[in-house]
């Protein structure tokens, strides 16, 4: 069973376009969002997160749009740059911390 | 990278050797996990650990056992390694945040490749 739906699962965008991936979930009973950034040969590093009470969070170019009663979150990167190119992991969690991720997006950026 | 190693780094086996990770710490952190990484499925926790001697399991905790004797090791075991546990493993901790807009970040090691032939 998938908690946690993530898609696309691949993403290819020019330099300065908007890259946009979306996830969705089922428990009602999570309350923390964080999106996660991996490259490659590397763990993957936290970029932004959210909590429900807020429906969105910007932080420099990346912005997390959160939809409570859709049960549907994304993440958007404004004037996306090569050095973007990375796979992209949604997370959710209750407050026990364990974190459920989606499958993953492969964004490639180019020039 | 909060101070998160785990060792070895690549690790090739046989088909039903025992097998043991570790995930070492250095900022005293109290919760501590391990999640294995496969295409198309992100990642998946196996184990955590909420405190020394205290641990629970994850979703795909079969054929695994862990075990956290101090706070800065969490050692993540294979008892009897299958091809199914060819994977990419991670470590990682918890940090609290502080205030009413806080978020319980989580940290990941640089990960350990295992292939069980």
């Amino acid at each position: 069973q998938q908690q946690v739906k993530q898609s696309p699962q691949s993403l290819i965008v020019q330099k300065g376009g908007i890259s946009i991936i979306n996830c969705a979930y089922e428990n009602t009973a999570f309350d923390y969002f964080p999106w996660y950034q991996q490259f490659p040969g590397k763990g993957p590093a936290l970029l932004i997160a959210i909590r429900p009470d807020v429906s969105e969070k910007k932080e420099g170019r990346f912005t997390i749009s959160f939809n409570k009663s859709a049960k549907q979150f994304s993440l958007h990167i404004m004037d996306s740059q090569p050095g973007d190119s990375a796979t992209y992991f949604c997370a959710a969690s209750e407050d026990t911390g364990k974190l459920i991720f989606g499958q993953g997006t492969t964004l490639q950026v180019k020039p | 990278d909060a101070g998160i190693t785990q060792s070895p780094r690549h690790k090739v086996t046989e088909t039903g050797t025992p097998v043991t990770l570790r995930c070492h710490q250095t900022e005293n952190h109290r919760y501590m996990y391990w999640y294995r990484q496969d295409p198309g499925h992100g990642l998946r926790l196996i184990h955590y650990s909420y405190g020394v001697k205290d641990t629970d399991k994850g979703e795909v905790s079969d054929g695994y056992s862990v075990s956290r004797s101090k706070t800065e090791d969490f050692l993540l075991t294979l008892e009897s390694a299958t091809s199914s546990q060819t994977s990419v493993y991670f470590c990682a901790i918890r940090q609290g945040g502080k205030g009413p807009f806080s978020t319980d970040t989580q940290y990941f090691g640089p990960g350990t490749r295992l292939t069980v032939l």
